[in-house]
C-alpha cells in the first residue's frame, strides 16, 4: 500500500530553520516526482513545487523560489521541505503528494510561525 | 488570485444534483487534464477525479467529471450529507510552468 507519511507539527519563532520531511512507502521513491502543496489558514491549495529524487530534478513555483529548498534522501525514501529563515506568513499546512494526478498525499505538517 | 476560477460556494438538498465549474484558460485546462479533488475538513485533499473524466478505484460514481474546450466541471449526483466538503480542480499550466488548483468551492447539503 503506497503511504506517504509527515512529520509532525512545529512551532518555530521567525527567523528560525526548520525541515519537515516526507517518507514514501509502499513505491520506490526515485519512481516518482514528489510536489509540496501549501494551505495557508482558511485558505486554498497552493502548489510549491516538484522534485525528481532520481536527480534531484527541481521545478519551484514562481512564489516560492527562493523561499524554500526541496531535497530527498533516497537511502530512506524521504523528501524534504527546507526553509533556512522562516516568517510569520510560512505558517500554513504543507503536504507533499505524488503528481501526475496526485493519487496520494501526505497528512500534512502543520508549521506555526510565531514570536 | 487563482489561475482556475471556481464559484466559492454551491449547496444542494440530499439526493440533487450539484455542478461545480472550473474555468480555465488555453494554456491549462485548454491543453491539459484536469484533476479534481475533495477535501473533507481537517484533512488532506484526496483524489477524485484524473484524466478529466476517471475515476479512482473506490471513488463512488456519483461523482463524474468532464471537460470542454478551457473549463471543467464536477458533478455531484446523489447528494449526500457526507459530500459536505472542499472542491478543488487543478491541472498543469504550460505557461506557467506550473500546476495550478482553482480557487476552491465548499459544497454544503
Amino acid at each position: 500500500e503506497v503511504q506517504l507519511v509527515q512529520s509532525g507539527a512545529e512551532v518555530k519563532k521567525p527567523g528560525e530553520s526548520l525541515t519537515i520531511s516526507c517518507k514514501a512507502s509502499g513505491y520506490t521513491l526515485t519512481s516518482r516526482w514528489i510536489a509540496w502543496v501549501r494551505q495557508m489558514p482558511g485558505r486554498g491549495l497552493e502548489w510549491m513545487g516538484i522534485i525528481y529524487p532520481t536527480d534531484s530534478d527541481t521545478i519551484y513555483s514562481p512564489s516560492f523560489r527562493g523561499q524554500v529548498t526541496f531535497s530527498v534522501d533516497k537511502s530512506i525514501n524521504t523528501a524534504f521541505l527546507h526553509w533556512s529563515s522562516l516568517k510569520a506568513s510560512d505558517t500554513a499546512i504543507y503536504y507533499c503528494a505524488r503528481p501526475d494526478i496526485y493519487d496520494y498525499w501526505g497528512q500534512g505538517t502543520l508549521v506555526t510561525v510565531s514570536s | 488570485q487563482s489561475v482556475l476560477t471556481q464559484p466559492p460556494s454551491v449547496s444542494g438538498t440530499p439526493g440533487q444534483t450539484v455542478i461545480i465549474s472550473c474555468s480555465g484558460g488555453s494554456p491549462n485546462i485548454g491543453s491539459n487534464v484536469v484533476n479534481w479533488f475533495q477535501q473533507l475538513p481537517g484533512r488532506a485533499p484526496k483524489l477524485l477525479i484524473f484524466d478529466n473524466i476517471q475515476r479512482p478505484s473506490g471513488v463512488p460514481d456519483r461523482f463524474s467529471g468532464s471537460k470542454s474546450g478551457t473549463s471543467a466541471s464536477l458533478a455531484i449526483s446523489g447528494l449526500q450529507s457526507e459530500d459536505e466538503s472542499d472542491y478543488y480542480c487543478g491541472s498543469w499550466d504550460d505557461s506557467l510552468k506550473n500546476y495550478v488548483f482553482g480557487s476552491g468551492t465548499t459544497v454544503t447539503v
